[in-house]
């Protein structure tokens, strides 16, 4: 396996249901991004994480709840998700934060909360 | 909040055309840019990462800042129908994107 990795590709939940989104990358790679696309609106950054640190939360509700317990894998637990958080979900790694590296992005989560 | 706004388009060019994107921002304090295209269905792929005002060029792709005025622009010369995707424009930090330009190269 190459690159970033996302599962699953596609995902289907209840509002009350509980599911766990998956990132790995096989880069080498020290930082990690959880980013949500929306039709017709730009990407949104979410979660950074440096080092396993968690570097930036950008005021997410807490029914999004990430984990990186390596450099390597990325998780995003969702739990209570409304409708509105239908949506692309993209996982993305650098060398590092900052530094002016691109992303590498992975091919995504394609959400649907019924 | 720092805004990087895109013209959404949809951009039709002939095969073999310049096809422009440009992009503004309304942080002066942004110190470079970055250009992703993104194919329908698929992730984004960095394209071009420009950091000095003036031209960058990469085969058949030139990047353009201007920090006075606030815009980068990015110039596809040649234009082939492979190049048929949406191009999206970050600030540095990545922070924020544009919505992007759909951009459809007709044959």
């Amino acid at each position: 396996e190459t690159g970033v990795t996302q599962t699953p590709r596609h995902l289907v939940m209840g509002m009350t249901n509980k599911k766990s989104l998956k990132c790995e990358q096989h880069l080498g790679h020290n930082a990690m991004y959880w980013y949500k696309q929306s039709a017709k609106k730009p990407l949104e950054l979410m979660f950074v994480y440096n080092f396993k640190e968690q570097t930036e939360n950008n005021s997410v509700p807490s029914r999004f709840s990430p984990e990186c317990p390596n450099s390597s894998h990325l998780f995003l637990h969702l739990h209570t998700l409304q409708p509105e958080d239908s949506a692309l979900y993209l996982c993305a790694s650098s060398p590092r934060q900052g530094g002016n590296y691109g992303y590498t992005f992975g091919s995504g989560t394609r959400l649907t909360v019924v | 909040q720092k805004e990087v706004e895109q013209n959404s388009g949809p951009l039709s060019v002939p095969e073999g055309a310049i096809a422009s994107l440009n992009c503004t921002y309304s942080d002066r304090g942004s110190q470079s840019f970055f250009w992703y295209r993104q194919y329908s269905g698929k992730s984004p792929e960095l394209i071009m990462f420009i950091y000095s005002n003036g031209d960058k060029e990469d085969g058949r792709f030139t990047a353009q800042l201007n920090k006075a005025s606030q815009y980068v622009s990015l110039l596809i010369r040649d234009s082939q129908p492979s190049d048929s995707a949406t191009y999206l424009c970050a600030e540095g930090n990545q922070f924020y994107f544009g919505t992007g330009t759909s951009l459809t190269v007709i044959p």
